[in-house]
């Protein structure tokens, strides 16, 4: 168990630019979720995924991000038109159907900073 | 809907002294409540949680909570900290929603300072 990795995990880009970050999950786990956590904020839901499956979306998701998990393996979180309100820690979570209930297990985030 | 309010911003405590730090949740039915640690520039790890039975919960790193209906609290404890103990705690509440996600929703967090 490698625990949930997250590439990268510094980003800075300009305003306006498109970023893409990577979450690889706990190899056996099915459910992987994304958070948003800015600067002394609690993290923030965005969307969650079982399997491939996206099955549930926040409203802070605006039409600007998209998030894939293609084959219910790693997933991707991209953000086009990069704005400065989108500097924060995205944080990426796992956990499987059969373990734990809500036993989510947290990657060390992608810092993304917006100039 | 539910919500988490942990009322100390940051909390200052000498190295083995004793900890207390402050949940309160809001949710019409019964809580699954949730205590995670943020190390700086890390991940969460989850240091215990509440789902029934016995209201005080043992967690890793010597850390406890007591699970208070009446008072819709959370409060997580230790008897003696240690200056490893610094960093950042988030108390949480988990639902479940009608597409089966077992959504966590975070308080705002309680900066943990230790000194010697």
């Amino acid at each position: 168990d490698t625990g949930v990795s997250q590439d990268p995990r510094h980003k800075i880009t300009k305003r306006g630019q498109n970023v893409t970050f990577r979450c690889d999950p706990i190899s056996e786990h099915n459910r992987l979720y994304w958070y948003r956590q800015t600067l002394g904020q609690g993290p923030e839901f965005l969307t969650y995924f079982q399997n491939e499956a996206q099955l549930e979306k926040s409203r802070l998701l605006s039409d600007r991000f998209s998030a894939e998990r293609p084959k219910g393996s790693f997933s991707t979180l991209e953000i086009q038109r990069t704005e400065q309100g989108d500097s924060a820690m995205y944080l990426c979570a796992s956990s499987s159907h059969s373990g734990h209930l809500y036993e989510q297990y947290f990657g060390p985030g992608t810092r993304l900073t917006v100039t | 809907a539910q919500s988490v309010t942990q009322p100390d911003i940051h909390i200052t405590v000498s190295e083995g002294a004793s900890l207390e730090l402050r949940c309160n949740y809001s949710y019409g039915a019964t809580p699954y409540l949730f205590w995670y640690v943020q190390s700086p520039g890390q991940g969460l790890q989850l240091l215990l949680k509440y789902f029934s039975g016995d209201t005080l919960v043992q967690g890793i790193k010597g850390f406890e909570a007591e699970f208070k209906r009446s008072q819709s609290s959370f409060n997580l404890r230790k008897p003696s900290v240690h200056w490893s103990d610094a960093a950042e705690y988030f108390c949480a509440v988990g639902t479940i929603s009608n597409f089966g996600n077992e959504k966590l929703t975070f308080g705002t967090g309680t900066r943990l300072t230790i000194i010697p």
